[in-house]
């Protein structure tokens, strides 16, 4: 079956714009969760979705933000960029939320931003 | 406080030998997931291998294995028969059940290994 699907791969953005990034996740997985990976502070939460509620943040700025829509797919977006935000970010997805057994988390292939 | 400490340098393996990543974590939960996933140059992050908390056994996935030491809080990832295809980051991550049962992963800064001929 398909896997984590997010588009654009990569994209070219200049400072004080605003991108959105979009993550499909695996069929029947419900849980969506992103992260921002940059050669200097490594893999990064940014937030959680299910069930479109975002369940958890990480520290970062109100400039990031997201959402889910009813068929799970996920969106986030980044207003006003900074040069520093140019990043692999990273979706994730698993059937629920939680440490049951084999509620294991898999990953997309990225979207590769950079901001000029 | 860093959750997840991964401190060997970059290495090179032989193909065909195993290789052995660390990985050593710190939790005061009791309910915990730990992860291992492969990253290439292209970005995708890609899932090997799983260990709970209260696992018994130590987890296998084909040529991947988990050395599961938990009174030393450490999950180091065995790769027997390297391929030269392995060669990639490798990263541990940590789930914590206080987290509130969320997806929410912290991981290590990762172990560059390189497979030679």
């Amino acid at each position: 079956k398909a896997g984590v699907t997010q588009t654009p791969r990569y994209l070219i953005k200049t400072r004080g714009q605003q991108v959105t990034l979009s993550c499909s996740p695996i069929s029947g997985h419900r849980s969506v969760s992103w992260y921002q990976q940059t050669p200097g502070q490594g893999l990064q939460f940014l937030f959680e979705y299910f069930s479109e509620t975002q369940r958890n943040k990480g520290n970062f700025p109100g400039r990031f933000s997201g959402r889910q829509f009813s068929n799970s797919r996920s969106e986030m977006n980044v207003s006003t960029l900074e040069l520093g935000d140019s990043a692999l970010y990273l979706c994730a997805s698993s059937l629920v939320p939680g440490g049951a057994s084999g509620n294991t988390i898999y990953f997309g292939e990225g979207s590769w931003l950079t901001v000029v | 406080a860093q959750k997840i400490t991964q401190t060997q340098p970059g290495m090179f393996v032989q193909e065909k030998e195993a290789v052995t990543l660390d990985c050593t974590y710190d939790t005061s939960d009791q309910s915990y997931g730990l992860f291992w996933y492969k990253q290439p140059s292209s970005g995708e992050m890609i899932f090997l291998i799983y260990q709970g908390s209260y696992d018994e056994q130590n987890a296998t996935e084909g040529r991947y294995s988990l050395n599961f030491q938990k009174a030393r809080k450490s999950a180091n990832l065995v790769i027997s028969a390297s391929q030269l295809g392995d060669s990639a980051m490798y990263f541990c991550a940590m789930r914590e059940a206080s987290q509130g049962g969320n997806n929410r992963l912290a991981f290590g800064k990762g172990n560059q290994v390189v497979v030679i001929p």
